[in-house]
């Protein structure tokens, strides 16, 4: 299969544990977004690479949470100290995007990461 | 917070049925772009619309993009039960970032 990868797709942890959640990308794409959903809303954006680059990090990436690309393959997205509002589903979704020409800049999602933090 | 606003929330149609999502903005969206969520899925790229009045068609599915681009609709005729799912719209902005709307919830009854 080469689409998006994620794991672990559940994970269940107690209030102050540390997660971290791991992302493989379409292998040929430069664009890495880490997403959060939460019951009966839409994916809310968090962060973004082009390659190993941190793009662009969200207001609602509070500094217990932190990612990583540091080869510009896969991501990581640690939560550190997690709090019972950190439960959602944590999708990454890669896309190809190339100056000079037209693309759609559709992306990719994985099948996600759920967090229950109890 | 989101910035599109998706109406309406939820649609229970019986198979057969035609479905209409919208999508409206306060502001002028540079694109749109659409997804299908299966129930316990992922979001699942349907079309991206760039141009004032452009009209896209896949099968079934109807996609429009408003002449002032500060609204998009999403029309799928005679419902059948595997367009059961969420419909989101999202805007891209700069970097390809998404901004989603909070989606449209279509059931089907057969």
């Amino acid at each position: 299969d080469t689409g998006v990868s994620q794991n672990p797709r559940h994970k269940i942890t107690k209030r102050g544990q540390n997660v971290t959640f791991r992302c493989d990308p379409i292998s040929e794409h430069n664009r890495l977004y880490w997403y959060r959903q939460t019951l009966g809303q839409g994916p809310e954006f968090l962060t973004y690479f082009q390659n190993e680059a941190q793009l662009e990090k969200s207001r609602l990436l509070s500094d217990r949470f932190s990612a990583e690309r540091p080869k510009g393959s896969f991501s990581t997205l640690e939560i550190q100290r997690t709090e019972q509002g950190d439960s959602a589903m944590y999708l990454c979704a890669s896309s190809f995007t190339f100056w000079g020409q037209g693309s759609t800049g559709e992306l990719f999602f994985g099948e996600g990461s759920r967090l229950t933090v109890l | 917070g989101q910035q599109v606003m998706q109406i309406p929330q939820y649609q229970h149609v019986q198979e057969g049925e035609d479905f209409t999502t919208y999508c409206n903005s306060s502001t002028t969206l540079s694109n749109i772009q659409w997804y299908k969520q299966r129930p316990g899925g992922h979001p699942v790229f349907l079309i991206q619309l760039v141009k004032s009045g452009e009209v896209k068609k896949q099968k079934r599915l109807t996609f429009q993009f408003g002449e002032a681009k500060k609204n998009s609709s999403l029309h799928i005729t005679a419902t059948q039960t595997t367009d059961v799912g969420t419909y989101f719209c999202a805007e891209k902005k700069y970097g390809n970032k998404l901004v989603f709307g909070a989606g449209t919830i279509l059931r089907v009854k057969s």
